[in-house]
């Protein structure tokens, strides 16, 4: 079982430059997240996906777009980089629509801004 | 508004020593559900532990225990006989019935030989 599987692991840009981060699990789960982590903030909801279809917004969603292509798959896009954006970033799913089940995380990707 | 503190930024102990993590949150909803991850070097997160509102009875799954206290908002977590693979940072959570879920800021705990 591969559950969630996030890529890149790594990625340094420079500021202005774009990329997307994507995100798929195998668990047939119908909510998806991304959150960052930063050190002593714990993790921020960027955006989520309630079910296949739907996007909102979470607590930091300036500079970020998502795209939920299918059940599947959440991509996480960053269209302009700064270095406020330096961060790792987690996506999750979780079979709840409202939240109340576990989140099963990928492996995180490291950003760096420079 | 919705909070959860860990006012524990670092724990360090020896193992074999018992450890508790303190959690704190604040909803105004009745109904919530709590939760416990696990973050070791690694970097993924791990789901430890999930308890609703309405259920109070304390929970212990091996050397892991959970001391659910509705009376002081409080979900503490103790590591009875810590190991070296305790080692991680921990993280408490809260999700109101009506709200997005919330995580503290997380407790490094490190567990020396």
């Amino acid at each position: 079982n591969a559950g969630v599987t996030q890529t890149p692991k790594f990625q340094v840009l420079k500021t202005g430059q774009s990329m997307t981060l994507q995100c798929a699990q195998d668990m047939n789960h119908n909510s998806m997240y991304w959150y960052r982590q930063d050190p002593g903030m714990g993790l921020r909801l960027i955006y989520y996906s309630a079910s296949e279809g739907t996007t909102d917004k979470g607590e930091v969603p300036n500079g970020y777009n998502v795209s939920r292509l299918n059940k599947r798959e959440f991509s996480l896009r960053l269209e302009s980089a700064a270095p406020s954006q330096t961060s790792v970033y987690f996506c999750a799913s979780s079979e709840s629509r409202v939240g109340l089940t576990p989140l099963h995380f990928g492996n995180g990707t490291r950003l760096t801004v420079t | 508004a919705q909070k959860v503190t860990q006012a524990q930024t670092e724990i360090s102990v020896v193992e074999k020593e018992d450890v508790t993590l303190d959690c704190v949150y604040e909803t105004r909803d009745t109904t919530y559900y709590l939760f416990w991850y696990k973050q070791p070097p690694s970097g993924e997160l791990v789901f430890l532990i999930r308890r609703n509102s309405f259920d109070e009875q304390n929970e212990i799954s091996g050397r892991y225990s959970w001391n659910f206290q509705k009376s002081t908002s409080s979900f503490n977590f103790t590591i009875t006989a810590s190991q070296v693979v305790d080692s991680a940072v921990y993280f408490c959570a809260l999700k109101p019935s009506g709200s997005r879920l919330t995580f503290g800021e997380g407790t490094q705990l490190t567990v020396n030989p």
